[in-house]
């Protein structure tokens, strides 16, 4: 089974502060990718990044970065000086070799709340 | 180029009413995902269409749910009658491919039963 737990419900953060959200990921399969979505008050599901198994590299994207750990099963997520337009709710989510990446399984999601 | 598109954005119906959701994909994208979204929770997977066909509906409530997207275009997906307990966020997403690593979601329709 896959499942991805995201523990951080809500976090607060004064702006230009750094953060990062947590996801641990678990499958049994050996090919699969990990992604975040961004969800803001608007609903829509905006792609952030997109990970596979085999590509353990971090990536910085401008205030944006990603640590990926097989070793842990974590796809860690960091703003860094964060601005009030990165409150959202972030999810993580996988999908899986077994199931041919034809859905995405997500996590609960984080509410993030920066503030001015 | 347009996004997916959802409609109604919201919706707010009496409990036993029937409901339906509009859902336009991204042009060219023939595979099209309904997922429902509870509060504070992620999206999970109710049906996935590759073209007309209904390839993965093992998550839908087929007792009241139904779907369908004719033509391999737009989608609609019903429930007759709604429950208390089918509030929630309805989300489309389209890929073109036959794998959801690609896929682009739309606004969703909340959903509000009284």
């Amino acid at each position: 089974a896959q499942k991805v737990t995201q523990a951080q419900t809500e976090i607060s953060v004064v702006e230009k502060e750094d953060v990062t959200l947590d996801c641990v990921y678990e499958t049994r399969d050996t090919t699969y990718y990990l992604f975040w979505y961004k969800q803001p008050p608007s609903g829509e599901l905006v792609f952030l990044i997109r990970r596979n198994s085999f590509d353990e590299q971090n990536e910085i994207s401008g205030r944006y970065s990603w640590n990926f750990q097989k070793s842990t099963s974590s796809f860690n997520f960091t703003i860094t000086a964060s601005q009030v337009v990165d409150s959202a709710v972030y999810f993580c989510a996988l999908s899986g070799g077994n199931t041919g990446f034809q859905k995405l399984v997500f996590g609960t999601g984080t509410r993030l709340l920066v503030s001015p | 180029e347009a996004g997916v598109v959802q409609s109604p954005r919201y919706k707010i119906i009496e409990k036993k009413q029937p409901v339906a959701f509009w859902c336009n994909p991204i042009s060219g994208h023939n595979t099209l995902y309904w997922y429902r979204q509870n509060l504070g929770q992620g999206p999970e997977l109710l049906i996935r269409y590759e073209n007309e066909e209904a390839v993965d509906d093992s998550q839908l409530p087929k007792d009241r749910f139904s779907a369908e997207r004719l033509k391999g275009v737009d989608s609609t997906l019903k429930i007759q009658p709604a429950e208390l307990g089918d509030s929630a966020v309805y989300l489309c997403a389209s890929s073109l491919g036959s794998t959801a690593t690609e896929a682009f979601f739309g606004q969703g329709t909340r959903l509000t039963v009284v």
